[in-house]
């Protein structure tokens, strides 16, 4: 069964800290990876991922895929309050475009 | 960026009434859409997988009669949730594709509540 399952659930940290939220899947056939934020809507594109080792940053973003190892990581760093949300993190199995969601992490930025 | 509407973006209802939720993709076709439910503090879970021109595909424990997808042009798809009972009341996201590499945009759902 196709699965992806993220940790940590939740993380509450301090304005300025760097943070790592983790993905790892298994899925019969993998075309992508997907980051996405939540704030109190719908979900906010971050990252597309497809090929291994290679980095995709945005601002104070990033994201990298390992299709060995078959996990993700999305980093951010120097946070900031507006960076509280629910990441998702989502892989894409090449079945028409549907999506396989992992249980998302909640992060909290304290100020 | 691409853009995805859906509409209404919250809704109250009785129990036992039909709420229709649309969704449109503004600025490119979309031949696929897919509804998604999310319950609180909850991921995202597929219901169905909306089809241009055909009927839906359901995921697996997701009742056909009891969520009714239309997708009557390239451009918008209807979830109809048919006699509304509180066990209902959730977050209900759609989304589209756009491209060859499937890159998906959501549209900023619709949060129903059933009294």
């Amino acid at each position: 069964e196709d699965k992806v399952v993220q940790s940590p659930l939740s993380l509450v940290v301090h304005e300025g800290d760097t943070v790592t939220l983790n993905c790892s899947y298994e899925v019969t056939n993998f075309r992508s990876l997907l980051w996405y934020k939540q704030e109190k809507k719908a979900p906010t594109f971050l990252f597309m991922l497809t090929s291994s080792g290679i980095e995709k940053k945005s601002g104070r973003l990033s994201s990298i895929l390992d299709k060995k190892e078959l996990f993700s990581i999305l980093n951010i760093t120097a946070t900031q309050t507006g960076d509280s949300a629910i990441y998702l993190c989502a892989v894409d199995p090449n079945q028409g475009g549907k999506l396989i969601f992992g249980q998302g992490t909640e992060l909290s930025v304290k100020p | 960026g691409a853009v995805v509407s859906q509409h209404p973006s919250r809704v109250i209802c009785k129990s036992g009434t039909s709420v229709k939720i649309e969704c449109r993709s503004l600025d490119f076709q979309a031949t696929t859409m897919f509804w998604y439910r999310q319950f609180p503090k909850k991921s995202l879970m597929l219901m169905a997988t909306s089809n241009e021109g055909s009927k839906a595909t359901y995921e697996q424990g997701v009742e056909k009669d009891k969520f009714l997808i239309n997708h009557a042009s390239l451009t918008l798809s209807t979830l109809t949730v048919t006699s509304a009972h509180p066990e209902d009341s959730s977050f209900y996201i759609c989304s589209a594709s756009r491209g060859s590499l499937g890159e998906l945009f959501f549209g900023e759902g619709s949060r129903l509540t059933v009294l």
